[in-house]
This record gives C-alpha cells, structure tokens and sequence, in this order.
C-alpha cells in the first residue's frame, strides 16, 4: 500500500518552462510535507517543505501549493533550468509516527536546453 | 558545518557473503540516524533509526541488522547476502526529533551477484 503517490513518474519541460509534480496521500495524520530532490548517484537533499496548516511555500523558483482537503499537493519549479534535472521526491510524517518518514515513488524531471 | 561520509562508496559482493556498510557524522553531537535502502529508480525505504547509542530500532526486516557503537557512527550488516539486497544504501542524520529534515549521505551502491 503506497502512502504517498506522485505523478507523474517522468516529465519533460523546456528550459524556462514551468514544471509541475504532483503528489497525493492517504494518511490524513500526515502533517508535514517535504520535497528531496536527487541526482544521479548521490543522496536526496532537502528541497523546501510545508506544514499542514499552510496552504503555500516559496523558496525562490520552487513553491508547494497544499490542498488539505484533497489531501494533495504540488511542488512548482518556474523557470526550469537544465541544472534542475533530478528526480524529485515527495514525503510525509505523522505526528504519531515521528520516526518515520514515507517517501513516494520520485518523479524524475528533464529540463531540455 | 556538520558532516556525513559513507564507506565503502560501492561494493560487490557474491550472494551469500558478509556485509558491512558504514556511516559516520562529524559536527553533530548526538544526532538521530538512519538507514535507507533504495532500488535503482525506486522509492527510497527507511531500515533503521538510532536515537542514541546502543539503541537501534528496526522498521523493515529485510534481514540486515544495524547497531551504533559510537554517538558519530552508525554500521549496517547481514552475515548472508541475497540478490534481493542490491541496491543504493543511505545513511542520514537529523537534527531534531524526527526525520522531516533529513542530511543524507553519498551512499553507497552494492551489487550482489
């Protein structure tokens, strides 16, 4: 049972075009939502990340849009940059279950000169 | 600045044989620690934490062990290993209670044939 599901798995966008990964969940005690982005044969880095009680969160190019209700979320890269090909991955913790935290299956993201 | 380093970067290991991969973190007294197994393109799937010394808790069995001797170092083992353990291993530190802010590792990649 996937948690955490993101879509698509793969995308590809020209260089200053907006990109959109989506990700949705099950668990509505999911509070907090971080992005990792990874590139190839290296470890996840913290991207940006939301609380539930936010509906919003920029960090320069990069914004989560959260919809609670829905129990989704988007993460936004405008002005897409080859440098930003990675794959990127959704994730969600509990409050009751602060020990683990669940990852989605990556989207992986292509930025085309 | 605190530090994470993995050894060995990759390994290649005959189905069967012992195993032992390792982690250490510079600059962070007692931080919590984790392991995480990653498919090649998969999702990435949380082994173990350690809050403290001495104390590891498991959250996949998937026949590996993990144990923390020091505060800094955190080692993943298996006396026998199965194809079904190739894959990317990471380890991570973070710095509060639970894992939202995860500071990973370079991984290390093992290939059981």
């Amino acid at each position: 049972q996937q948690q955490v599901r993101q879509s698509p798995q793969s995308l590809t966008v020209w260089e200053g075009e907006t990109a959109i990964l989506n990700c949705s969940y099950e668990n509505s005690a999911f509070d907090y939502f971080p992005w990792y982005q990874q590139f190839p044969g290296e470890g996840p880095a913290l991207l940006i990340a939301i609380r539930s009680v936010s509906d919003k969160k920029e960090d320069g190019r990069f914004t989560i849009f959260f919809n609670k209700r829905e129990k989704k979320l988007s993460l936004h890269i405008t002005d897409s940059q080859p440098g930003d090909s990675a794959t990127y991955f959704c994730a969600a913790i509990s409050p009751s279950s602060f020990s683990k935290l669940v990852f989605g299956q990556g989207t992986s993201l292509s930025v085309v000169p | 600045a605190q530090t994470i380093h993995q050894w060995p970067v990759a390994e290649i290991k005959a189905v069967g044989s012992p195993l032992s991969l390792g982690c250490t973190i510079k600059g962070k007294s007692s931080p919590n620690l984790y392991w995480y197994w990653q498919a090649t393109g998969g999702t990435l799937q949380q082994l173990f934490y350690s809050i403290t010394v001495g104390q590891v808790e498991s959250v996949v069995q998937l026949n590996l062990s993990a144990s923390r001797p020091k505060d800094d170092q955190f080692i993943l083992s298996t006396e026998k290993l199965l194809l079904s353990h190739s894959g990317f291993y990471l380890c991570a530190w973070s710095p509060g209670l639970g894992p939202g802010q995860l500071y990973f590792g370079e991984g290390s990649k093992l290939t059981v044939l």
